[in-house]
């Protein structure tokens, strides 16, 4: 089966400062990516996304990195802020089906 | 807030109880799906109906019961359920269903479910 998880299951950064978030994943035949953010209280909501055939991609404050050579996925909130507080996983797609991370615990210290 | 809206967000129940989860979606998407969220586990896929025709039923006991009487809407009934099957019960819905490239999911906020 597939196997998605993320290096960290929680991250404190202090505000302000950037933070990293980390998956692996197992396919090499996954060709889609998205990270979510889940707050306490609420469902996954989509931040950004990529396809296997970039390893880059920017949003408003966010930056994901695919490295296929390695399956790994990593995700970069720039000045994290007290609102960025979450939990963060990642998904992968081989067209198929999602396979979604556990999930890394994200604190931002004011 | 996301399009996707679930109710009830609560849900106390007994093991012998019959209950159902509702999820509406207002992004006139064509896939919807269930999803089983527990502490420390990833998103486990229940179900998924693609233009109201389920196309997926990832091995879940017969005590869940979906129904998709419309592309907007789904329903999870639920009929003696065990201690373990409590956890946060979200719905998720995608303009064409299968997880292919490109093809986002929305969440709802999901039903917190606790069976005692």
């Amino acid at each position: 089966g597939e196997s998605v998880g993320l290096h960290l299951p929680t991250l404190s950064v202090q505000e302000g400062d950037n933070s990293i978030i980390n998956c692996a994943y197992s396919n090499s035949a996954s060709d889609y990516f998205i990270w979510y953010k889940q707050e306490s209280g609420k469902g996954p909501q989509f931040i950004i996304d990529i396809r296997s055939n970039m390893d880059k991609r920017q949003g408003q404050r966010v930056t994901v990195l695919l490295n296929k050579t390695v399956k790994h996925l990593s995700l970069q909130i720039a000045a994290t802020q007290p609102g960025d507080s979450a939990v963060y996983f990642c998904a992968e797609s081989t067209g198929n089906q999602f396979y979604f991370g556990t999930g890394t615990s994200l604190t931002v210290i004011p | 807030e996301t399009g996707v809206t679930q109710t009830p967000r609560h849900l106390v129940m007994g093991m012998t109880n019959k209950k159902s989860l509702k999820c509406e979606q207002h992004l006139g998407h064509n896939a919807m799906y269930w999803y089983k969220q527990s502490a420390k586990k990833p998103l486990e896929l229940m179900f998924v109906y693609n233009f109201k025709e389920q196309t997926e039923n990832n091995s879940v006991p017969s005590r869940f019961s979906p129904e998709c009487p419309n592309s907007s809407h789904l329903f999870l009934h639920l009929h003696t359920l065990q201690p373990e099957d409590s956890a946060l019960y979200l719905c998720a819905s995608s303009q064409v269903g299968g997880g292919a490239s490109n093809e986002k999911l929305f969440f709802g906020s999901g039903t917190q479910l606790s069976v005692l």
